[in-house]
């Protein structure tokens, strides 16, 4: 069955530190890719999306994802993470058949000071 | 450029009270439509969606119905509600070539 996973549900990092958000996606063929972002109270905003083409993908608020084919992932990165980059960050896989996203159960992200 | 727009932002409503959730989108047409909820503290769940007017998918088998009866419009509806139905309810639209969301506000439905 199709399926996007993020295996961290609760990540915390330290303000000016590295982030990496983790994201594995099981399709039969190379789907389209998105990362969204929720803050508390709000609705999802797209950080980034991955079609095809360039495997390095940069999004807004500085941040970036890789696709990697030969491990099925399309991780999210942030060289330094701001304490207003806390909130709950979801990826999100698109094939076309079924004309809707297949999201992960999401990464809720802790920005200490 | 488009925008999405629903309504009521909050809405505390009684167990057994009817339910309706207004979706409209701006500035294109025939977009998919879709209806998500989350649970506090939990991930998105796809309630409906909708591939053109009058056209509803259901994927979870619940106490809500859907409806478009305009092009850029999505109601989500429910007759009874449950304390179950409680959490918060995102409608959004996307453009079918490439499954690209847009996500409304969201609006918080307390079930008391």
């Amino acid at each position: 069955a199709q399926s996007v996973t993020q295996p961290d549900i609760h990540i915390t990092v330290s303000e000016g530190a590295s982030l990496e958000l983790r994201c594995n996606y099981s399709y039969g063929a190379t789907p389209y890719l998105f990362w969204y972002v929720q803050s508390p109270g709000q609705g999802l905003q797209l950080l980034l999306k991955y079609f095809s083409g360039d495997t390095l993908v940069q999004g807004i608020k500085g941040f970036e994802a890789e696709f990697k084919r030969s491990q099925s992932s399309f991780n999210l990165r942030k060289p330094s993470v701001h304490w207003s980059d806390a909130a709950e960050y979801f990826c999100a896989a698109y094939t076309g058949t079924a004309s809707k996203l297949t999201f992960g159960t999401g990464t809720r992200l802790q920005v200490t000071l | 450029s488009q925008t999405i727009h629903q309504w009521p932002a909050t809405l505390v409503q009684p167990v057994g009270s009817p339910l309706s959730l207004e979706c409209t989108v701006e500035g294109t047409s025939n977009p998919n439509l879709y209806w998500y909820r989350q649970a506090a503290g939990r991930g998105l769940q796809l309630l409906f969606y909708s591939v053109g007017i009058g056209q509803i998918s259901s994927e979870v088998p619940q106490n809500l119905s859907a409806s478009r009866p305009q092009d850029r419009q999505f109601i989500l509806s429910s007759k009874k509600l449950l304390l179950s139905d409680s959490g918060f309810y995102l409608c959004a639209w996307s453009r079918q070539s490439t499954g690209e969301l847009f996500f409304g506000e969201g609006s918080r439905l307390t079930v008391l």
